[in-house]
């Protein structure tokens, strides 16, 4: 039963490539996210959901692509997969206040 | 100016002491701030938000907010070896939505 939930949990492919990661959440919240924390730990968001819709999108380059097919969903499909893409992605999902975010567990990218 | 600041560290404390970590934010319409702490390998995970000016404990943690100066801590009495992790600062920044910015965080190790 967990609250968080996202695919794979690691990943390793070669630079070009095409992948996904998949989140689910079951907690009911409207507002889900992805953030992106890299080697040295700094956590940023890349995209912020709600109900299915794109609030937030940082600067985030377009190979990037977010889907929300509902809400309890926001998957990240990444284009043309470079070295610096390496990275953990996180999934994450808040209640409308947004007072407390809920992280997945992680998908730890290698790009090689 | 980053938004979110804090010292990357490490802290180093002796178990027992009194752990004190410091961030300071820059959007001074800023309303709520957080705490959160992940240990190695983990997901971040929420310990203590603030809202208000002044301290809030809970536990052997106490979080402190000052708007003023635009500056929030967070005190761990009675240190833990297994409070050793990273600690990541929290700021939501009004933007039409909310967005969650974090600090970069600072690690702490507490020696046994």
């Amino acid at each position: 039963d967990t609250a968080v939930s996202q695919t794979p949990k690691y990943l390793v492919t070669q630079m070009g490539n095409d992948k996904s990661i998949k989140c689910e959440q079951n907690l009911g919240h409207d507002t889900m996210y992805w953030y992106k924390q890299d080697s040295k730990k700094f956590l940023k968001i890349m995209f912020s959901y709600n109900n299915k819709e794109l609030i937030i999108n940082e600067t985030v380059p377009n190979r990037f692509s977010p889907k929300s097919p509902d809400k309890a969903h926001l998957n990240l499909h990444i284009n043309s997969l470079e070295l610096g893409d390496s990275a953990v992605y996180f999934c994450a999902s808040s209640p409308p206040s947004g007072n407390t975010i809920y992280f997945g567990e992680g998908s730890w990218l290698t790009v090689v | 100016q980053k938004e979110v600041e804090q010292n990357s560290g490490p802290l180093s404390v002796p178990e027992g002491a009194i752990a004190s970590l410091n961030c300071t934010y820059s959007d001074r319409g800023s309303q709520s701030f957080f705490w959160y702490r992940q240990y190695s390998g983990k997901s971040p995970e929420l310990i203590m938000s603030i809202y208000s000016n002044g301290d809030k404990e809970d536990g052997r943690f106490t979080a402190q907010l000052n708007k003023a100066s635009q500056y929030v801590s967070l005190l761990i009495r009675d240190s833990q070896p297994s409070d050793s992790a990273t600690y990541l600062c929290a700021v939501n920044i009004a933007t039409g939505g909310f967005k969650t910015i974090f600090g970069a965080g600072t690690r702490l190790f507490v020696k046994a």
